[in-house]
């Protein structure tokens, strides 16, 4: 089956670094690239849309200045979250969907911020 | 996007059916129908999805009802493997359709 892989699995680091994560799609051409956040006991919350060599279309209320997405190919997509603090922890998950397929995730990346 | 309903949760014996309803009377006539399960700590996983007529998979089966209101997961035969949240979404379709993540129903299954 497809497969989405996301790195690193784990980050922890200091307020105000910033933090890059990247998500790849390993066996197809991932024409569309989402981001979601998922905090404790919570569901999963969409941050952004990525179309390969297009700008990301963000949600209400997600800062693009803040989490800066950026999908240069078919199979790689990142999210940096810029200079970043307590309150951006969170488990942060990437997936990719290539044409009308069914979207598949990455296992996730849990980012600490001290 | 349309919205849909879920129980909560559910709780199921090991090696038994299980039936997750999922309630989605707003939806379109072009909307299809997603299922995906998250496990602890992972991303989520798909399992079926399906526009009119059921389908089935490895991993399970989508009952649709005819006015397409609501549809049923169907886990055949549940195992420890299968405790997780599971999400019913819709999704539009074309290449612009999101997929939005409700609360899910957590599926307890015991042993």
């Amino acid at each position: 089956g497809a497969v989405v892989s996301q790195h690193p699995s784990r980050v922890i680091c200091k307020s105000g670094t910033s933090v890059k994560i990247e998500c790849r799609s390993l066996d197809f051409q991932a024409t569309t690239m989402f981001w979601y956040r998922q905090f404790p006991k919570q569901s999963l919350m969409l941050m952004a849309t990525s179309n390969e060599g297009s700008k990301a279309t963000y949600e209400q209320g997600v800062e693009k200045d803040k989490f800066l997405i950026n999908h240069a190919s078919l199979t790689l997509s990142t999210l940096t979250v810029t200079s970043a603090h307590p309150e951006d922890s969170s488990f942060y998950i990437c997936s990719a969907r290539s044409g009308v397929q069914p979207q598949h995730f990455g296992d996730g990346t849990r980012l600490s911020i001290l | 996007d349309a919205k849909t309903t879920q129980p909560n949760s559910m709780e199921s014996n090991e090696e038994e059916p299980v039936h997750l309803p999922c309630n989605h009377s707003t939806i379109s006539g072009t909307d299809y129908i997603h299922w995906y399960r998250q496990l602890p700590s992972q991303g989520p996983e798909y399992v079926i999805h399906g526009l009119t007529s059921n389908v089935n998979n490895r991993m399970a089966s989508l009952a649709i009802a005819e006015d397409r209101k609501s549809s049923t997961l169907i886990l055949h035969r549940a195992t420890l493997r299968d405790a997780a949240v599971y999400y019913c979404i819709l999704r539009g379709s074309g290449n612009t359709g999101k997929l939005i993540f409700g609360q899910g129903t957590t599926l307890q299954v015991k042993p």
